[in-house]
């Protein structure tokens, strides 16, 4: 059973341009969540989402950030216009059905340079 | 709101010695508490948890108990090995919901042959 993925592991933006991060739960797991890890600082939260719904954005910016779980594909982390303070590493989890396990399984992380 | 602290690191120490990262929370209700390892260049793998007061979670030689009482679920490993070199994240959820898990800021452990 694959682990969570994210793509891509590396990703490198000039000031303005747009970021499209992506990850794949595991199999069977139709929760996801979107983590951020500024450099030498613990993981927050960002974003909570099933299949077409966001359930919880509280820790979202209210601007130029973005995210999305289709029906079909992967989870999408949208950044617009990226600044140089959004060089991150962004990490996604998924688990099951919520209501059963508490364990939230990570993928590898996306570090993102912003130039 | 929520929030959890840990011990600065970094933390160097030899092979054997005896390991203690301390994680206090704040907290409203009842959360459930947690240990993440980040190994480099990988994500986050859960390591132990524990869902109440008194619990005591543990895995490959680590454990932490749920003192309610001091807020506290303090990592402790008896015998490190070299291989135990990763950060370390305590963090905390709330059962039912939206599960988001709030980190403390991590503690990054080397040991040493």
């Amino acid at each position: 059973n694959a682990g969570v993925m994210q793509n891509p592991r590396h990703l490198v933006r000039r000031r303005g341009q747009e970021a499209r991060l992506r990850c794949s739960p595991m199999k069977g797991h139709s929760h996801v969540y979107w983590y951020r890890q500024l450099p030498e600082e613990g993981l927050k939260f960002m974003v909570y989402l099933q299949k077409e719904n966001i359930i919880d954005e509280s820790g979202m910016p209210k601007e130029r950030f973005s995210a999305e779980f289709p029906k079909e594909g992967p989870s999408i982390l949208r950044i617009q216009q990226v600044v140089r303070g959004d060089s991150a590493a962004y990490f996604c989890a998924s688990s099951p059905d919520t209501t059963l396990t508490y364990e939230q399984y990570f993928g590898p992380g996306t570090r993102l340079t912003v130039t | 709101g929520d929030s959890v602290t840990q011990m600065e690191g970094p933390v160097t120490l030899s092979e054997e010695a005896f390991l203690t990262i301390n994680c206090t929370y704040t907290a409203t209700g009842y959360p459930s508490l947690f240990w993440y390892v980040q190994y480099p260049g990988e994500g986050l793998q859960l390591l132990l948890k524990a869902t109440k007061a008194d619990d005591k979670g543990s895995n490959k030689g680590f454990e932490a108990t749920y003192r309610k009482e001091t807020t506290s679920f303090h990592l402790e490993k008896g015998s490190v090995q070299v291989s135990d070199s990763a950060v370390y994240f305590c963090a905390l959820s709330h059962w039912g919901g939206a599960q988001k898990l709030v980190f403390g800021q991590g503690t990054r452990l080397t040991i040493n042959p």
